[in-house]
């Protein structure tokens, strides 16, 4: 069965600085990896994905993530962290096809103070 | 740049209560789910629905539980009988077809349900 880990519950970074939010994942064959990011009171919004190809995937607001095959292992990360990238990060999974449905993480809130 | 759209954004029922949770899909998309979220849990999957059946549904899409496409737009969700525990928030995802080469869902607002 898939699943997904996010070992953090809180991330907290000084705007400027570089930001990593973890993320593994446990899944027969090849993942589909993706990342959200959730606003209070807002829906899941689409940040970026993994499907094949580059290792190092770029999304949304300057977000990019990295595959790593032998270490199962999908971080988001970005340069320089903004205050307004406060929010909860969900990473998710799905099967190698693209209409399954997503396995959460059970999210990791950053907090970049000013 | 078109939205999922959920109506009502809350809805407190009784415990017991019907309630139908709807959605409006991106126009051009043809795969739809429901999620649910409760309150500082993780997000999970309720069900999957294509071509006017279900794909998948998780075990907890029991009985009391229903999805609809009553005409080319709205997609439903039904509780019949709501119980305490259904208090969370639900989301409705979709995302185009299989050959599209798309792979991410588009999700929702979410409707907050409380059942009282």
């Amino acid at each position: 069965a898939q699943s997904v880990a996010q070992p953090e519950d809180q991330v907290n970074v000084a705007e400027g600085n570089p930001l990593t939010v973890k993320c593994t994942y446990s899944v027969s064959g090849n993942p589909y990896l993706f990342w959200y990011v959730q606003y209070p009171n807002r829906g899941l919004q689409f940040l970026l994905k993994y499907i094949t190809g580059d290792n190092l995937v770029k999304g949304s607001y300057g977000f990019e993530a990295e595959f790593n095959k032998s270490q199962t292992s999908f971080h988001l990360k970005k340069p320089s962290a903004l205050v307004s990238d406060s929010a909860l990060y969900f990473c998710a999974v799905s099967r190698p096809y693209n209409t399954d449905k997503l396995i959460f993480g059970t999210g990791t809130r950053l907090q970049v103070f000013p | 740049e078109p939205e999922v759209t959920q109506t009502p954004s809350h809805q407190v029922t009784q415990m017991g209560q019907e309630v139908i949770l709807r959605c409006v899909p991106i126009s051009n998309h043809l795969y739809f789910y429901w999620y649910r979220q409760i309150l500082g849990q993780k997000v999970e999957f309720l069900v999957s629905f294509y071509n006017n059946e279900i794909s998948e549904k998780s075990e907890i899409f029991d009985d009391q539980f229903s999805v609809e496409r009553p005409d080319g737009s709205n997609f439903t969700l039904k509780i019949r009988s709501t119980k305490l525990e259904d208090s969370a928030m639900y989301f409705c995802a979709s995302t185009r077809s299989g050959t599209s080469g798309t792979y991410e869902q588009y999700f929702g607002p979410g409707t907050r349900l409380t059942v009282t």
